[in-house]
């Protein structure tokens, strides 16, 4: 499976335990980008890297977040102290940007529950 | 069978009909648009893209209309059929950077055997 690769596919965690999500990008991506998806909404932006450097990082993603990708390949996020109100799926997306476009190719997605 | 957007979410059509959903952009600078289709418990998965110099885009089976004039985007399914069920959604990008794709709400296509 050359795909984007999400692991776990299901967490289920108490409120205040901190959880960690891994994704390994498709192998030549150079991009790498972390999405959260509610129920009937389309995916929000959270952060993206090119590489290993982190370029950007949306509001959204409270100092309770945070994403790494130390060697530019596999990229993990961390949520600390999770809230009931984190419950959501987790998207990873890799892409490959050219000149003229940049395409997304999205994972399964993580779906975490905080009960 | 059409949708019209946020106002209607759903769009039910018949095994063999054309199929349009529709998606109104917020940023009349975004350069860039993607469809993305997405299956119950899967990511989203490309569709099809177009640049904001192009009116019109096909693919298989799929078309893509721009009109920036009213920032208006559509899809067009042609002979639909059962596995294109999935919620629709649209995709607006200022640049080339991938970072700032902003998703619409989606549009459930259901279609009847």
């Amino acid at each position: 499976d050359t795909g984007v690769s999400q692991n776990p596919r299901h967490k289920i965690t108490k409120r205040g335990q901190n959880v960690t999500f891994r994704c390994d990008p498709i192998s030549e991506h150079n991009r790498l980008y972390w999405y959260r998806q509610t129920l009937g909404q389309g995916p929000e932006f959270l952060t993206y890297f090119q590489n290993e450097a982190q370029l950007e990082k949306s509001r959204l993603l409270s100092d309770r977040f945070s994403a790494e990708r130390p060697k530019g390949s596999f990229s993990t996020l961390e949520i600390q102290r999770t809230e009931q109100g984190d419950s959501a799926m987790y998207l990873c997306a890799s892409s490959f940007r050219t000149v003229r476009n940049e395409k997304l190719f999205f994972g399964s997605g993580t779906q975490l529950s905080v009960l | 069978g059409e949708s019209v957007g946020l106002h209607l979410p759903t769009l039910s059509v018949q095994e063999g009909d054309n199929s349009i959903i529709n998606c109104a952009y917020s940023n009349s600078a975004s350069d860039y648009f993607i469809w993305y289709k997405q299956e119950s418990g899967k990511g989203p998965q490309f569709i099809i893209d177009i640049r904001s110099n192009m009116d019109k885009r096909q693919g298989q089976r799929v078309t893509v209309l721009l009109n920036k004039t009213v920032k208006h985007l559509s899809l067009q399914i042609a002979a639909t059929q059962p596995g294109d069920s999935a919620v629709y959604f649209c995709a607006e990008n200022i640049g080339t950077s991938g970072s700032r794709l902003t998703f619409g709400e989606g549009t459930q296509l259901t279609v009847n055997p």
